[in-house]
C-alpha cells in the first residue's frame, strides 16, 4: 500500500531535550516536506527536499533541522525543543511526474513541549 | 511576501453548491493550483488540481481565471460528510520550490 508513515504519532517532551520525528514514504517520490499545523494558521512548510542530499528552508525553519540521506526517509530534528514548537506536524511527499503540489500526507505527529 | 487568502469559514446546507475562493497573487507562472480536504485528526487529502480555465473530477470543479491570481473550488450538492477544512496550495515564484498553503476554510454542512 502506497503510504507516508510518521513516528511517533504522539510525543510529550521537555524543553531542550533533542528529539527526532521520522518520516518514510514507499512511493519513490523525489519531493518530501515537513509542515506544522497550528490553529488559525493552517499548514506552514518547515523544510523541503527536492531529492537525496538536497534540502531547503520553507516558511518557518527556525529551530528545526532535516536530512535526506535516502530517498525514502526525511527525518525532522529538533535540537533543543521549546514550548512554541508544540504543534501538529505532517510529513508529505510528491513526485515531479505530476506536480509537486499533489502531496501525499502522513497521519501526523502531535508534539507537546513542556 | 508570498501569501494565499481564503475565507475562514463557510456554512451550507445539504444539497447546495458551495464555492470557496482562494487568492494567490505571486503564483509561479508554470505551476498548478491544488486543493485539499482535511478531516479532524487526519492529514490533508488531495481533491483537485488545475493550471487554468476549468477542471472537473468526480468530487469537485476548479475554476481558474486567465490571470491565475485566484481560484474557486466548487463542491456540487454537498452532504454532511463534506464538513471539513479546505486548503488551497500553490508554489510561488522566485526561484524556490516552496509550497504555500492557505490558512484553510472551515466548511460546515447542516442538515
Amino acid at each position: 500500500e502506497a503510504q507516508v508513515t510518521q513516528n511517533p504519532r504522539y510525543l510529550i517532551t521537555v524543553t531542550g531535550k533533542k528529539l527526532t520525528v521520522t518520516c518514510s514514504q514507499n512511493m519513490n517520490h523525489e519531493y518530501m516536506s515537513w509542515y506544522r499545523q497550528d490553529p488559525g494558521l493552517g499548514l506552514r512548510q518547515i523544510y523541503y527536499s527536492m531529492n537525496v542530499e538536497v534540502t531547503d528552508k520553507g516558511d518557518v525553519p527556525e529551530g528545526y533541522k532535516v536530512s535526506r540521506k535516502e530517498k525514502r526517509n526525511f527525518p525532522l530534528i529538533l535540537e533543543s525543543p521549546s514550548p512554541n514548537q508544540t504543534s501538529l506536524y505532517f510529513c508529505a511527499s510528491s513526485t515531479s511526474e505530476s506536480s509537486y503540489n499533489e502531496q501525499f500526507f502522513g497521519p501526523g505527529t502531535r508534539l507537546t513541549v513542556l | 511576501l508570498a501569501k494565499t487568502t481564503q475565507p475562514i469559514s463557510m456554512d451550507s446546507y445539504e444539497g447546495q453548491e458551495v464555492n470557496i475562493t482562494c487568492s494567490h497573487n505571486n503564483i509561479a507562472t508554470n505551476d498548478y493550483i491544488t486543493w485539499y480536504q482535511q478531516f479532524p485528526s487526519q492529514g490533508p487529502r488531495f481533491i483537485i488540481q488545475g493550471y487554468k480555465t476549468k477542471v472537473t473530477n468526480e468530487v469537485a470543479s476548479l475554476f481558474i481565471p486567465a490571470d491565475r491570481k485566484s481560484s474557486t473550488l466548487s463542491l456540487p450538492r454537498v452532504s454532511l460528510s463534506d464538513t471539513a477544512v479546505y486548503y488551497c496550495l500553490v508554489m510561488f515564484s522566485g526561484g524556490y520550490n516552496k509550497l504555500i498553503f492557505g490558512a484553510g476554510t472551515r466548511l460546515a454542512v447542516h442538515p
